[in-house]
């Protein structure tokens, strides 16, 4: 079974400061995507970005990217020019590339960021 | 657009009540989810329906009734909850083709918050 892994609970980082949040994974497929989701205080989950186990080039959003390192199964978020709005929970998450039943998004415990102004 | 809706924001009920949750989303998406999300954690998915048919139920106490009345709309039936229900919960939809219908992103909605007293 895959299982995502997000070893820091909290993190604090300074206004236009850059941050990086870690993500693990464990999984035997090879096809398989991965996202970053952010949750602020408002509570909606929204869809930061995401990755294509297939693409080599690591994903870019604006000031958002990510470090993908497949053989590693590592996929961390960086967060470039930290603004206070960037102040929420942050979720990794995963999910085969293969249909069917028993096809789920598997997200990690969540890293909640604080942004000092 | 992205948008997802879901109605009540909030929402308190007694034991005996009972009540529903409403979720819409006019994107063209065939898949919809409904999760339960408990504070500082992830969300746990309860149901999953593609092309309006029931495709997963995690198991979920039959007092939560899920019901897909068209493509765009997504309800949560709610009849003798109990205090240990009280949570987020939080409607998601995405793009379905045939047997991957699970492969792509999901939108959240902005949830309801419920209170079981």
């Amino acid at each position: 079974a895959q299982t995502v892994t997000q070893s820091q609970p909290e993190m604090s980082v300074q206004e236009a400061e850059t941050v990086t949040l870690s993500c693990t994974y464990d999984t035997s497929e090879s096809d398989y995507y991965l996202f970053w989701y952010k949750q602020p205080p408002s509570r909606q989950m929204i869809l930061v970005i995401r990755q294509e186990a297939y693409k080599q080039q690591n994903a870019t959003e604006n000031r958002f990217s990510v470090n993908f390192q497949k053989a590693a199964k590592s996929f961390s978020l960086k967060i470039s020019d930290s603004q206070l709005g960037d102040a929420a929970m942050y979720f990794c998450a995963y999910r085969s590339a293969i249909g069917g039943a028993t096809n789920k998004l598997i997200f990690g415990t969540g890293t909640l960021l604080a942004v000092q102004p | 657009d992205t948008e997802v809706t879901q109605t009540p924001k909030h929402l308190v009920m007694g034991m005996t009540n009972k009540k529903s949750l409403k979720c819409e989303q006019h994107m063209g998406h065939r898949a919809m989810y409904w999760y339960k999300q408990k504070a500082k954690k992830p969300p746990e998915l309860m149901f999953v329906y593609s092309y309006e048919k029931l495709s997963i139920n995690e198991s979920v106490p039959s007092r939560f009734s899920p019901e897909c009345p068209n493509s765009s709309l997504l309800n949560l039936h709610l009849h003798a909850l109990q205090p240990e229900d009280s949570a987020l919960y939080l409607c998601a939809s995405s793009r379905a083709a045939g047997q991957h219908f699970l492969v792509d992103t999901q939108y959240f909605g902005p949830g309801t918050r419920l209170t079981v007293l």
